[in-house]
C-alpha cells in the first residue's frame, strides 16, 4: 500500500561502477521527482518529469540520467560513480497542481566508496 | 530565482510547551505555496503544514499552525504543547504556482528540534 516505494534503501557501492534506483507511485500523480539530500541535510531537486516529460534538469551531472518508462515509475541510473554522490536520493510524487503536496519515498542511502 | 532561508539550525524545547521554528523567503512573485515538512529519524518526509500565498489566515493543523507575514516574506511554525515524537528536522519549503514551474519544491537548510521529557 506504499504510495511512494523506491528500492533500495541502501546502496553501498565502489568508486567508478554503474548503480540504479528505482521508483514507483501508486497515487495516480502525473509528476515525479528525484531530490538530494546532501551530508548537512539539504535537500536539492535533480530533476522533475511531467506525464514522462523531462520538465526540469537542475545542473546534474551527465553521469545521473532519469528514466520515465511510464507515468507511474522514475528510475535514476548513475554511471562512474564518484564519492561526491554519496547521499540520500529521494523520489517523489505529485499532481502538477502547485498546491499539491509532494509525496516522498523513504530514501535511498548511496555510499559510494 | 527563489530562495528560502531557516536562520536556527537547532531549537530545543520542553515537552508541553511552544516552539517557534523561524523560515524567511525571497521572491519576486505575488502567487506561490509555502510548506513545513518533517523528516524524523526514519528519514521520511512528511508534510505538517501548507500555506496559499493569497491566503490571509494562518494554517493551522491541530497542533501546528504557522504565521505567515506575506511583506515580510517570513513563514513561521508555531508547535504547541510539544510532543516527543515532534523531535526530527523541520524542512520549509516554497513552491511556485506558475506552470511548470511549480515543478520544484525550493526547501531551507532545515531546523533540527529536540524535544526534552
Amino acid at each position: 500500500d506504499t504510495a511512494v516505494s523506491q528500492t533500495p534503501k541502501y546502496l553501498v557501492t565502489q568508486m567508478g561502477n554503474d548503480k540504479s534506483i528505482k521508483c514507483e507511485q501508486n497515487l495516480g500523480h502525473d509528476t515525479m521527482y528525484w531530490y538530494k539530500q546532501d551530508s548537512k541535510k539539504f535537500l536539492k531537486i535533480m530533476f522533475s518529469y511531467n506525464n514522462k516529460e523531462l520538465i526540469i534538469n537542475e545542473t546534474v551531472p551527465n553521469r545521473f540520467s532519469p528514466k520515465s518508462p511510464d507515468k507511474a515509475h522514475l528510475n535514476l541510473h548513475i554511471n562512474s560513480l564518484e564519492l561526491g554522490d554519496s547521499a540520500v536520493y529521494f523520489c517523489a510524487s505529485s499532481h502538477t497542481s502547485g498546491n499539491e503536496k509532494l509525496f516522498f519515498g523513504s530514501g535511498t542511502q548511496l555510499s559510494v566508496l | 530565482a527563489q530562495t528560502v532561508t531557516q536562520s536556527q539550525p537547532e531549537m530545543s524545547v520542553q515537552e508541553a510547551e511552544t516552539v517557534t521554528l523561524s523560515c524567511t523567503y525571497d521572491t519576486s512573485e505575488s502567487d506561490y505555496y509555502l510548506f513545513w515538512y518533517k523528516q524524523p529519524p526514519s528519514r521520511q518526509m512528511i508534510l505538517v503544514i501548507r500555506q496559499e500565498a493569497y491566503k490571509q489566515q494562518n494554517a493551522t493543523e491541530n497542533r501546528f499552525s504557522v504565521n505567515f507575514q506575506k511583506a515580510a516574506k517570513s513563514f513561521s511554525l508555531k508547535i504547541s504543547d510539544s510532543q516527543l515524537g515532534d523531535a526530527a528536522m523541520y524542512f520549509c519549503a516554497y513552491r511556485s504556482r506558475r506552470i511548470y514551474n511549480t515543478d520544484k519544491l525550493i526547501f531551507g537548510t532545515g531546523t533540527r528540534l529536540q524535544v526534552f521529557p
